[in-house]
């Protein structure tokens, strides 16, 4: 079974731009999560998406947003980049039952510039 | 607020030796607690998990023991190998908390020859 992807893998883009990351779930996965990974920071929940609908919320800006289509993938857009932004961006696919076993992708590594 | 506080790294061994890394939790209720590891360009895989009190999650060598009465769930393994150097991260997940996990800061692991 093939594992979690993330479109694209590495990024740079200029303070102010905005960005879309997209994320495939593992087959039959209809629950999708995004988190942020940075040194200082370490890995912070950005949202979680169930049946294209947003079920849990972390505490990021509205720059930050996201949705998940009708087959389970997910993109998430960031607006206005920050030099703060620069972060490599996970996504993690689960099935819907507890307790949730989450399936990392390799992650998009955001460079803002 | 729920979190997680994990020993600070980078933790440096020889191969062979014995491995521990504490992991301590807050939260309200009775979360799951799991342990990833994080391999230099790749994203976070599932170690082991445990989801409620006195229950030992195990793989691959290593073990870890959800002990409610000091709210820690810590790493260990009898013999290291070179191969294991990576990054673990410690997790938990609240109850009726979805997909919405809270990470340990991570810690280093160098398995040296």
């Amino acid at each position: 079974k093939a594992g979690v992807t993330q479109t694209p893998r590495y990024l740079i883009k200029t303070r102010g731009q905005q960005v879309t990351l997209s994320c495939s779930p593992i087959s039959g996965h209809r629950s999708v999560s995004w988190y942020q990974q940075t040194p200082g920071q370490g890995l912070q929940f950005l949202f979680e998406y169930f049946s294209e609908t947003q079920r849990n919320k972390g505490n990021f800006p509205g720059r930050f947003s996201g949705r998940q289509f009708s087959n389970s993938r997910s993109e998430m857009n960031v607006s206005t980049l920050e030099l703060g932004d620069s972060a490599l961006y996970l996504c993690a696919s689960s099935l819907p039952d507890s307790p949730y076993e989450q399936y990392f992708g390799p992650g998009t590594r955001l460079t803002v510039t | 607020g729920d979190s997680v506080t994990q020993m600070e790294g980078p933790v440096t061994l020889s191969e062979e030796a014995f491995l521990t890394i504490n992991c301590t939790y807050t939260a309200t209720g009775y979360p799951s607690l799991f342990w990833y590891v994080q391999y230099p360009g790749e994203g976070l895989q599932l170690l082991l998990k445990a989801t409620k009190a006195d229950d030992k999650g195990s793989n691959k060598g290593f073990e870890a023991t959800y002990r409610k009465e000091t709210t820690s769930f810590h790493l260990e393994k009898g013999s290291v190998q070179v191969s294991d150097s990576a990054v673990y991260f410690c997790a938990l997940n609240p109850p009726d908390n979805f997909n919405k996990f809270y990470f340990g800061s991570g810690t280093k692991l160098n398995v040296k020859p």
